[in-house]
């Protein structure tokens, strides 16, 4: 099945600097989402990719879906403490076929900033 | 993004008994979700609950063990059968559809714990 290569596991890096995480799949996907988890939370949105290319900003967050539809990428410019949890790639399968627009996460990148 | 409400947030269960959450939510969707986050882990789809008809159930899932109504738009249960301690676990239901853009999002989860 449709797997999700998300990397680093994990960050450990200094309030203020900058992050940068990425997933990679053996197959195309129409759309990519990334999403944030803190403890006791289910995950939340932060960006939604739809088209091949597409470059998206949400605050001190940026996404870009590559242009092959295989892989996404996250940037978080000048880390604060509470930016502290894992960070999901997910995969949207299309809406038809059966799959019903279901989603294939990635493992996550777990990060932890230091005042 | 809609509103999604998952009972119960948290329960101790005990091994050899069944336990059934409830996700609400406060606008009518087309999809919903159910999906499994093991301690540590990713999110796994688990089924895709079908309005008026049998769930799809991903492979590696049953309905005899997951077994997953959904009667109306806004509301699908999820009911985790015969449970053993392999079963605790973050059980996470989630929207998506034409009606919230295609894009997809999560309850806060309920988390089990099976003693």
């Amino acid at each position: 099945g449709q797997q999700l290569n998300q990397s680093p596991q994990s960050m450990f890096i200094q309030e203020g600097e900058d992050v940068s995480m990425n997933c990679t799949s053996s197959s195309i996907f129409n759309t990519w989402l990334w999403y944030k988890q803190e403890p006791g939370e289910g995950p939340v949105l932060l960006i939604a990719l739809y088209k091949a290319g597409e470059l998206t900003s949400n605050g001190r967050l940026t996404a870009q879906f590559g242009i092959t539809r295989k892989d996404s990428f996250l940037n978080i410019s000048a880390s604060i403490p509470s930016d502290v949890g894992i960070y999901f790639c997910a995969g949207q399968r299309p809406l038809y076929g059966g799959s019903q627009g279901n989603l294939i996460f990635g493992k996550g990148t777990k990060l932890s900033v230091k005042p | 993004s809609a509103v999604i409400s998952q009972k119960p947030s948290r329960d101790i269960c005990q091994r050899g008994t069944s336990l059934t959450i409830q996700c609400q939510v406060d606008s009518q969707v087309t999809m919903m979700f159910w999906y499994r986050q093991q301690p540590g882990q990713s999110l796994t789809l688990i089924a895709t609950a079908n309005q008026g008809s049998e769930a799809t159930y991903e492979s590696g899932f049953v309905i005899d063990k997951f077994p997953i109504s959904r009667p109306n738009l806004t509301f699908s249960t999820l009911t985790v059968s015969n449970m053993s301690p392999e079963d605790s676990s973050i059980y996470l239901c989630s929207v998506g559809g034409y009606d919230s853009g295609n894009t997809i999002y999560f309850g806060e989860g309920s988390w089990l714990t099976v003693v």
